[in-house]
Formats: C-alpha cells, structure tokens, sequence
C-alpha cells in the first residue's frame, strides 16, 4: 500500500517552456503532499508544501509564480515549472502523507534538464 | 532549531564487512520521528525505517540494524555484512510527530555516500 505515482519520469525541454510533473497517491488520500528538488550529490531541499485544496506554502527562497504547485484533490498533485531555464534543471520529487500513513511516501523522481 | 548532521560524505567498504552510518540530530520537541532513508543511483527514495522519540529500542531488520540513543541525541544505522547492492546514498531524517501542525517537515542530513566494492 502506499504507492505514489510520479510522472514523467525525465523530460527535457526548451528554455522558455514550461514543464508540469505530476504525482498522484494510487492507494490513499494524500492530505498533504511536498515537493522537493534535489541537485547532484546534494540532499533534498524543500520547496513547498502543499494541501488539498488550500494554497501551497513555499519555503524561503523559492518563488511561487516559477514553480506552481496545486492540490487540488486528495490523489494528485501538480508542480508546473514555468519559463523554464537551465539552472531549474535538476531532480525533483514529491512525497504524499495521508491521514492514516504518516512514513512520507516518496514518488519515484523527476530528472528535468532545460536546453 | 533542527538539526540532522551526517558527518561521513563518503564510506567505502569491501564486500561482507560491517558498516555504521551516522546521524546526530538537534531538536527541541520531546517528541518526534527519526527516518533513514536509501537512494540507490536510480534517484528513487526507498524508506527504511521510523523511529517513534518514545521508542529507545534498538531495531533490526534482516542484515539492517538501527540504534537510538536519545542521551547522545544520536540515530546510528549499521550495515552487516554488506554487499554490492547496499551502495547508495543515505539519507537520516527528522520531523515532528503528527498534530504538530506546519512543523511537521522532514528536516534532512546530507546523506552519506556508501560505496560497497566487490
């Protein structure tokens, strides 16, 4: 149980595109869901966090119209990169907490690299 | 404030010797969950196990084993007999227990980098 679907997997894209990653909880209801960027051999950095149908909260930092991010129900939830540039280029996951399994269900990642 | 250190960035051992992680975290709640963490070079994080703060018994799971001591404020995760397959990177992590509202993000070390070689 427990399964978070990440989609795509990679994409690579123009710089000026934007890009939307997808994460959807198969098997429960994520009341919560975070997104995190992760640049090579570094750990994880928060982004934002985000629940259902409420506006994301985003960390010090990150800017909220270049990385758009909504719950708007309890099995998905979308980060769109906008006006994409090659420093946005690095792997981004998200992670989903539902009311009853709190081991933050990580996705499976997004490579993202922007040419 | 809250705090995870892993000190060792890279670890490398030979196949079939034991190995310790280490993690020391800083909090101020009396309460709160301890993670580690494995990600293999696919990127995908793979959970390992959650320590609950009230729980000080150590823990093992197969060729895994996993020692609390909150007198040190210390999370130690140990490896027997490792083998190719254990390398990765990995991560130990902090957090507030549920109910503790905006609080409750994971607060993460910088991961070791284990290299297990043949």
């Amino acid at each position: 149980g427990a399964v978070v679907s990440q989609h795509p997997s990679r994409v690579i894209c123009k710089s000026g595109t934007s890009v939307k990653i997808e994460c959807r909880s198969l098997d429960f209801q994520a009341t919560t869901m975070f997104w995190y960027r992760q640049f090579p051999k570094q750990s994880l950095m928060l982004m934002a966090t985000s629940n259902e149908g409420s506006k994301a909260t985003y960390e010090q930092g990150v800017e909220k119209d270049k990385f758009l991010i909504n719950h708007a129900s309890l099995t998905l939830s979308t980060l769109t990169v906008t006006s994409a540039h090659p420093e946005d280029s690095s792997f981004y996951i998200c992670s989903a907490e539902g009311t009853v399994n709190y081991g933050y269900t990580f996705g499976s990642g997004t490579r993202l690299t922007v040419v | 404030a809250q705090k995870v250190t892993q000190a060792q960035t890279e670890i490398s051992v030979v196949e079939k010797e034991d190995v310790t992680l280490d993690c020391v975290y800083e909090t101020r709640d009396t309460t709160y969950y301890l993670f580690w963490y494995k990600q293999p070079p696919s990127g995908e994080l793979v959970f390992l196990i959650r320590r609950n703060s009230f729980d000080e018994q150590n823990e093992i799971s197969g060729r895994y084993s996993w020692n609390f001591q909150k007198s040190t404020s210390s999370f130690n995760f140990t490896i027997t007999a490792s083998q190719v397959v254990d390398s990765a990177v990995y991560f130990c992590a902090l957090s507030a227990l549920p109910g503790a509202g905006n609080n409750r993000k994971l607060i993460w070390g910088l991961g070791t980098s284990l290299a297990v070689n043949p």
